[in-house]
C-alpha cells in the first residue's frame, strides 16, 4: 500500500522552515526517509521505527504517530542543498519499503 | 568504506532484447533489494534477497524478471524480452538491518 505524501511540492526561501508529512491507512513498523536529487540515487536521511521516539539530527528531524499511522520529516532553517524530493518509505512487516510520490523541495536564495 | 555499486549505469536496447544488471552490495550487508523508478514516481519494490535465498517477490513482478543472488554476495536482475513499458531505473539496496542503502542506478530505455 502506498503512503501518501504531501505536500506535493514546496519552495522555500534559505533559512525557512518546512514541513512533510507521510501516511499510510495500513499499520506500519517502521517509516524511512529518503532525499533524492535529479539523476542521483536516493540518500537516507533518517528511520523511525514502531515504539521509537523522535529523532533528528543537525537540522532535520522527524516524528512517528503509530496510531495516526503517520510520520513527519521537519527542515528547520533550509539551507540550498536541502533541495531535492524526498521520499518515504514504509513498512508494514517485513523488509520491503512502500514509497510514496515524493514531495519536491525547492530551496531559493 | 565503499557503497552499493551497479553495473551498467546506462543501457540502450531494442524491444525483445535481454538484458541483465548487476548489483554489488555493501560489504557484509546480508540483505539485498531490487527497486524500480520511472519518471515523477518514489522506487517501486521488486523483490529481495536474504543471503541467497529470494524471500520476497512483488506481485507486480512479471515473469519476464529474474533475479539471482547465487552466492549471497552481488546479485543479477534479468529482464527477458523486454518492452518499451519496462524503460526505468533500476536500482539496488542493501541492509544488515532495517537501513537500506540505494546504489546509483541503473537507467534502462527500451526503443
Amino acid at each position: 500500500q502506498q503512503p501518501v505524501q504531501s505536500p506535493q511540492a514546496v519552495i522555500l526561501r534559505e533559512g525557512e522552515d518546512a514541513v512533510i508529512n507521510c501516511s499510510s491507512s495500513k499499520a506500519l513498523y517502521s517509516v524511512h526517509w529518503y532525499r533524492q536529487k535529479h539523476g542521483e540515487a536516493p540518500v537516507f536521511l533518517m528511520i523511525l521505527l514502531k515504539g521509537g521516539e523522535q529523532k533528528g539530527h543537525d537540522k532535520i528531524s522527524a516524528s512517528f504517530n503509530e496510531k495516526k499511522q503517520q510520520s513527519s520529516l521537519y527542515l528547520t532553517a533550509s539551507q540550498l542543498s536541502y533541495s531535492g524530493t524526498y521520499f518515504c518509505g514504509t513498512a508494514n512487516s517485513g523488509y520491503a519499503l512502500n514509497f510514496g510520490k515524493g514531495t519536491s523541495l525547492l530551496v531559493t536564495p | 568504506d565503499t557503497g552499493v555499486s551497479q553495473d551498467p549505469r546506462h543501457k540502450i536496447t531494442k524491444r525483445g532484447q535481454n538484458v541483465t544488471f548487476r548489483c554489488d552490495p555493501i560489504s557484509e550487508h546480508n540483505r539485498l533489494y531490487w527497486y524500480r523508478q520511472t519518471l515523477g514516481q518514489g522506487p517501486e519494490f521488486l523483490t529481495y534477497f536474504q543471503n541467497e535465498a529470494q524471500l520476497e517477490k512483488s506481485r507486480l513482478l512479471s515473469d519476464r524478471f529474474s533475479a539471482e543472488r547465487p552466492k549471497g554476495s552481488f546479485s543479477t536482475l534479468e529482464i527477458q524480452r523486454t518492452e518499451q513499458g519496462d524503460s526505468a531505473m533500476y536500482l539496488c539496496a542493501s541492509s544488515l538491518s532495517e537501513t537500506q542503502y540505494f546504489g546509483p542506478g541503473t537507467r534502462l530505455l527500451v526503443l
